[in-house]
């Protein structure tokens, strides 16, 4: 079992939808939380970065840190074409020598 | 301010022959950190350098090396190229290495080995 699972999707959403993603993971020691967005022939980019649990939303854009489930999601507003892309979700534990951990990314299609 | 650049962004290679890939990474960033990603493994930690220090290593042969020069710029290299490496190549620079590291990635070196 790897140590973060994400769905692979695809996901494909009119626009304007409301999107979820979510990653899960087996090790309760991490407590980074990531989310890269990575367009077709381009590395991925951060989106939003969370210590430990809660939430935090950035324009269109929530990302949420459930440590007793070991359940990350983000979630996307009014979906806009230009959101298409592949969301990775990636994590650590403290320390400065720990590996980021990353999920295999889902392929997300807004569709106009 | 540049982004993380890389060179080249394609290579095609045959098995057997070695590989030096670039990354220039954001001026004033230390770190720099190599992944592979592969449709079916996603991205692999390779290795991170930091003041030309290997600083942590991932699970990859020894075929898989690499080096920081005093100006941050990083080069990894492959040797003896199986099909099975065939994947792109991303590097990322951050700031410092830690626990509030943030990483920025360039576009990649996608190689081809055949």
């Amino acid at each position: 079992q790897k140590e973060v699972e994400q769905d692979p999707g695809p996901l494909s959403v009119p626009e304007g939808a409301i999107v979820s993603l979510n990653c899960t993971y087996s090790n309760s020691a991490f407590q980074y939380f990531m989310w890269y967005r990575q367009y077709s022939r381009k590395g991925p980019e951060l989106l939003m970065y969370t210590y430990s649990s809660g939430n935090k939303e950035d324009g269109r854009f929530t990302a949420q840190v459930d440590k007793s489930s070991k359940y990350i999601s983000l979630f996307i507003r009014d979906s806009q074409p230009s959101d298409s892309a592949t969301y990775l979700c990636a994590m650590k534990s403290a320390g400065n020598n720990r590996k980021l951990i990353w999920g295999l990314g889902t392929s997300l299609a807004v569709n106009p | 301010k540049a982004g993380v650049t890389q060179t080249p962004r394609y290579l095609i290679k045959t098995r057997g022959q070695q590989v030096t890939l670039s990354c220039s990474p954001i001026s004033g960033h230390r770190s720099v950190s190599w992944y592979q990603q592969t449709p079916g493994q996603g991205l692999q930690f390779l290795f991170e350098y930091f003041s030309e220090t290997q600083r942590n290593k991932g699970n990859f042969p020894g075929r898989f090396s690499g080096r920081q020069f005093s100006n941050s710029r990083s080069e990894m290299n492959v040797s003896t190229l199986e099909l099975g490496d065939s994947a792109l190549y991303l590097c990322a620079s951050s700031l410092a290495i830690g626990d509030g590291e943030k990483l920025f990635f360039g576009s990649g070196t996608q190689l081809s080995v055949l």
